[in-house]
């Protein structure tokens, strides 16, 4: 069965640069969310999507936005990236109700150097 | 490999009745091991970790390093426990996410 993917799994940046980070969820699902978790930390969550709207917010940094496309892939974009920025970021997707279980996509790790 | 196992996707119990959710992981270390919560349409929330012991909303979980076990248990389930359940695993710098069990309290 499709999984969420995530793209690219793994990404190196310097400081300063910007990066986008692209999700895809489970066919049909419509809704898509957004976490960072730092070396040793929690994941933290930034931001969500419903129907191509954003419909939660997190501890997303202003230097960052996403967005979800009509095809309901989403693409979290970086900039003036920063050392304290390099993390795992992974996304989940899920279906609305009835069923609301989320899946979670592999991450990406991000390096910022 | 590492891993996180959730055997059951959907567990259905009457309200007042005693709930245990399964959680088994595999894992060459120690790891931190949690339990996630997420309720419809809401984004995922910590529910506990192993390493504070602590109490949640009545939510326990003891970790079995000898069993590789990490269940989360209520005694007396309430309608407003209906939710995801997730259990996951902290380690080699990674996260690990069981696939989820539905929890559903009937009244």
């Amino acid at each position: 069965a499709a999984g969420v993917i995530q793209s690219p799994r793994h990404l190196i940046k310097e400081k300063r640069e910007t990066a986008t980070l692209k999700c895809y969820p489970i066919p049909r699902h419509d809704t898509v969310y957004w976490y960072q978790q730092g070396p040793g930390q929690d994941p933290q969550f930034l931001i969500s999507f419903y129907e191509k709207m954003q419909s939660d917010k997190g501890s997303i940094p202003d230097r960052f936005s996403a967005q979800q496309f009509s095809d309901y892939h989403s693409e979290l974009n970086m900039s003036s990236l920063e050392l304290g920025d390099s993390a795992l970021y992974f996304c989940a997707s899920s279906l609305g109700a009835p069923r609301d279980e989320a899946f979670f996509g592999q991450g990406t790790r991000l390096t910022v150097v | 490999a590492q891993r996180v196992t959730q055997p059951e996707k959907l567990l259905s119990v009457f309200k007042g009745a005693p709930v245990e959710l399964k959680c088994n992981y595999s894992y060459s270390g120690s790891p931190e091991l949690f339990w996630y919560v997420q309720y419809s349409r809401q984004r995922l929330q910590l529910l506990l970790r192993h390493i504070s012991r602590e109490s949640i909303k009545g939510f326990t979980a003891d970790l079995n390093k000898g069993e590789t076990s990490f269940h989360l248990k209520k005694p007396f389930a309430q309608e407003e426990d209906s939710a995801m359940y997730y259990c996951a695993l902290s380690g080699f710098n990674k996260f690990y996410f069981g696939s989820g069990t539905k929890l559903n309290v009937k009244p």
